[in-house]
């Protein structure tokens, strides 16, 4: 499985700022994914960043408030644009690995104020 | 609408005893169920997962059924162990490899 790391762990905000979070992967892969966790909910995915192309969003998530950079096949970006407390959540990218599996990073606790 | 359901939040069982975590789906055109672990402050870790074409995947203490007509997939864990407290989420995949999470059973193994 490959070994995934985010970059920051965790944050605390003010509402009306934006955070990037950066997700590092140790060997190259063509799918990577992001997921929004929030308080007491389950995993949501947000978009699939594929390297060369735009990332594709899913319905109730858009460009202007996640933007995503996939620049090579090991490194992808999320930024969180004008947060609000809604956004307080746990930001979680994946990859893709055998078959149908998907592997996580740790994840990045964001708090908004 | 959620396309999978853990209608179970919570689970206690004795260690050494089984445990059996259960999932239902809507969606028909699923191909692929995984399940994963997640303790607090970490990502989620995969467990298992099973094919469409398949009905039991197994692998150590841990086994997967799948009765596709029921739209329905559990998780055994067998013996259960401290180490497996953790909260437990089935994922299913669609053409598109999209995982499309259930809400999650946390799981809680006492001596």
């Amino acid at each position: 499985s490959a070994v995934i790391s985010q970059k920051p762990s965790r944050d605390i905000c003010q509402r009306g700022t934006s955070l990037t979070i950066q997700c590092q992967v140790d060997s190259q892969v063509t799918m990577m994914f992001w997921y929004r966790q929030q308080p007491g909910q389950s995993l949501t995915l947000i978009a699939t960043a594929n390297q060369g192309s735009e990332a594709t969003y899913e319905s109730g998530f858009v460009i202007d408030k996640f933007p995503i950079s996939r620049p090579n096949l090991t490194f992808s970006t999320l930024t969180v644009s004008n947060m609000s407390p809604e956004d307080s959540s746990i930001y979680l990218c994946s990859v893709d690995g055998i078959q149908e599996t998907q592997y996580f990073g740790p994840g990045t606790r964001l708090l908004v104020l | 609408d959620q396309q999978v359901k853990q209608n179970s939040p919570s689970l206690s069982v004795q260690e050494g005893r089984i445990s059996i975590l259960n999932c239902d789906y809507t969606n028909s055109m699923f191909d692929y169920f995984l399940w994963y672990k997640k303790y607090p402050a970490e990502g989620p870790t995969f467990l298992i997962s099973i094919s469409s074409i398949k009905d039991k995947n197994e692998d150590g203490r841990f086994t997967v059924f799948l009765n596709k007509s029921a739209k329905h997939l559990s998780l055994h864990i067998v013996p259960s162990q401290p180490g497996d407290s953790a909260v437990y989420f089935c994922a299913a995949s669609d053409q598109l490899r999209k995982l499309i999470f259930g809400t999650g059973t946390r799981l809680q193994v006492f001596p």
